[in-house]
Order: structure tokens, then C-alpha cells, then sequence
């Protein structure tokens, strides 16, 4: 199946700093990415729809100034943590879509985030 | 707006046993049905799904039936094993084609 890849798979930063988070389709173009946040023992909730080449669509109650996404090429999507506080440690998966596949979501394998 | 609903965990089984994870929605038209499984350490990996009324997904020997009726894709597996221990999530494709997933529901499966 198609691979997604996330880099890095962990991280720890201190409060205020930012952090970039790197989601690669690594034998797939995928021209629409997504983000999503996984609280422990919780669902995954949308944060943002990536489009390559466009502004990413977030989803209501996720601040785009906090959470920047860039879709610069067919197979690389980035979220940077802006100013990260420690209620922003969380898990973090993306997911790309693949054409080819039905429109079929492969996801990530996720970045923890820990914000001290 | 779109929803699904899927009973909590843990669920725990000895192995061989039955397993069902119950999964209901709610959705505007008919939306596209999946069940996902994360295992420990690893990303969501999709198990099976369903695209219209009375399919049957099925794969690694789970089986779930996208019924309109009751609005329901209920997870089942005859006899589940160890390696089955995960967390799956039941999810809908909605009009706009994005994933709206249930809470999960974390299964162990005791030797």
C-alpha cells in the first residue's frame, strides 16, 4: 500500500518555541493532505484540509495564525506549532489522499508532540 | 452535523473468543463507511469498508455490514487473536469527503 511518512516522531520543545512537523507521501503525488490531532485515548479531530498550492482549510475552533500549514509540493505537507504551549502537546497524524486509490486517506504514523 | 458513535473500551477477550464493536451514525445522504485499526506505535491503517447499503466489508477475517435501516456498521471477527490487540475506529466519509472518526474502542486479546 501507499506510504506516508512523518517526521519527527517525537519531540520536545520548551514553551514559546516553535515547532515544524514534516508529512511525506513518499510513492504517491498527493495533492490534498490533512492534519489531525489525537488527544490520549481520544478520537482523531480534523484540524485542517491542505491543498498543494493553495491555503490550507481549517477546521472552526483551530487557529490558523497557531497552526501553519504549507502544501509546497505534491508530496510534502508541513504544520509548524507556532509559540507551542504546553496545551498543545499532543499526538499529531496526517494523512494524504490518493488519487489513484478511490480517494482512499493513508495516514501517518503520527509526531508526538511535548511541549514543556 | 456528521457524526459517528462507537461503544468504549477496553474490550477485553481471551483468544478464540467473538468479537463485536458496535458503530452507529448519523449523516446527510449516504456517506461512505470504513473501520480503521491503530496498532501499538504505528499510524491508522484502514481494515475495511463499505460504499452504499447492505455492502459487506471484509478483511484479515473482521466483517462489518454498512446497514441504512439502523444506521449501523458493527464491527465482527469469529475468533479473534492476540495480534488483533489494537484500537480501531469506526469512521464516515461525508459530503465534503472528509473523515469524521468515532472515539475508538481499544481491544485486548488475552492468551
Amino acid at each position: 500500500g501507499a506510504v506516508v511518512s512523518q517526521h519527527p516522531s517525537w519531540v520536545i520543545c520548551k514553551s514559546g518555541t516553535s515547532v515544524k512537523i514534516e508529512c511525506r507521501s513518499l510513492d504517491f503525488q498527493a495533492t490534498t493532505m490533512f492534519w489531525y490531532r489525537q488527544f490520549p485515548k481520544q478520537s482523531l479531530m480534523l484540524m485542517a484540509t491542505s491543498n498543494e498550492g493553495s491555503k490550507a482549510t481549517y477546521e472552526q475552533g483551530v487557529e490558523k495564525d497557531k497552526f501553519l500549514i504549507n502544501h509546497a509540493s505534491l508530496t510534502l505537507s508541513t504544520l509548524t506549532v507556532t509559540s507551542a504551549h504546553p496545551e498543545d502537546s499532543s499526538f499529531y497524524i496526517c494523512s494524504a489522499i490518493r488519487l489513484s486509490l478511490g480517494n482512499e486517506q493513508f495516514f501517518g504514523p503520527g509526531t508526538r508532540l511535548t511541549v514543556l | 452535523g456528521d457524526s459517528v458513535t462507537q461503544m468504549e473500551g477496553p474490550v477485553t477477550l481471551s483468544e478464540e473468543a467473538f468479537l463485536t464493536i458496535n458503530c452507529t451514525y448519523t449523516a446527510t445522504g449516504y456517506p461512505s463507511l470504513f473501520w480503521y485499526v491503530q496498532y501499538p506505535g504505528e499510524g491508522l491503517q484502514l481494515l475495511l469498508k463499505a460504499t452504499k447499503a447492505d455492502d459487506k466489508g471484509s478483511n484479515k477475517g473482521f466483517e462489518a455490514t454498512y446497514r441504512k435501516e439502523t444506521t449501523s456498521f458493527h464491527l465482527e471477527k469469529g475468533s479473534v487473536q492476540v495480534s488483533d490487540s489494537a484500537v480501531y475506529f469506526c469512521a464516515l466519509r461525508d459530503s465534503w469527503g472528509k473523515l469524521q472518526f468515532g472515539a475508538g474502542t481499544q481491544v485486548v486479546v488475552t492468551p
